[in-house]
């Protein structure tokens, strides 16, 4: 289970609010991702970065916002403008692209409820 | 974007059966499969991958094709065993670019 954590494991939050999920990696990985999983959706991307200081909207940012300041950590905030967050949220790390070593490690997730 | 879909959504199989589970992509230009397997409660990971320029791999019981000029490839997996329950995830890139993933496939392996 080394590599990619995610805290916490669950997480609960009332209408209206922001939450800010956690994902740190030690694979010395420049790519990190957050997806988003709901039962009969598969894993739909929210936000990417490539590389530290730098990130691009996924298919489904509306409402989420993210940071990359440590090659290390890739913080997910949702915020209250995200009209149903309820979902279970994994982060992935990987190599950098064009390298030809892709394969993305993923970290337990998230399982975000709203109250 | 890229587009990828994945059939079927369950899949029942009897122990010992083989299993195929099918996607496509939209874009030609994606040139990395990979298939993940997610058991219940735990995160996804990387069971076998293929890259454009080879047309099937093999590792044991697991097997993927790739079919470029249809856009389809295909996860086979023989003998199957009840500990391969589980939801399968195909993705595709470019470049290794961000993972677009399908909508994932129930294996039920039934005894």
């Amino acid at each position: 289970d080394g590599g990619i954590t995610q805290s916490p494991k669950y997480l609960f939050r009332k209408e209206g609010q922001n939450v800010t999920l956690s994902c740190e990696q030690n694979l010395n990985h420049d790519a990190m991702y957050w997806y988003r999983q709901d039962p009969g959706q598969g894993l739909r991307l929210i936000y990417y970065s490539q590389i530290v200081n730098d990130f691009q909207k996924g298919d489904i940012a509306e409402g989420y916002s993210v940071s990359r300041e440590k090659k290390e950590s890739f913080p997910l905030t949702v915020t209250s403008a995200q009209k149903n967050p309820t979902a279970f949220y994994l982060c992935a790390s990987s190599t950098k692209a064009g390298t030809g070593n892709t394969e993305a490690f993923f970290g337990q997730g998230t399982r975000l409820t709203v109250v | 974007g890229e587009n990828v879909e994945q059939h079927p959504s369950t899949l029942s199989v009897q122990e010992g059966d083989s299993a195929v589970i099918k996607c496509t992509y939209s874009d030609s230009a994606s040139n990395y499969f990979p298939w993940y397997k997610q058991e219940l409660g735990k995160r996804p990971q990387l069971i076998i991958d293929i890259r454009s320029n080879v047309g099937e791999k093999k590792d044991q019981r697991i097997a993927v094709t790739l079919n470029k000029t249809a856009k389809h490839f295909s996860l086979h997996i023989t003998e199957t065993q009840p500990e391969d329950s589980a939801v399968y995830f195909c993705a595709a890139s470019k470049g290794g670019n961000k993972l677009t993933f399908g909508t994932g496939t129930q294996l039920k392996v039934e005894l």
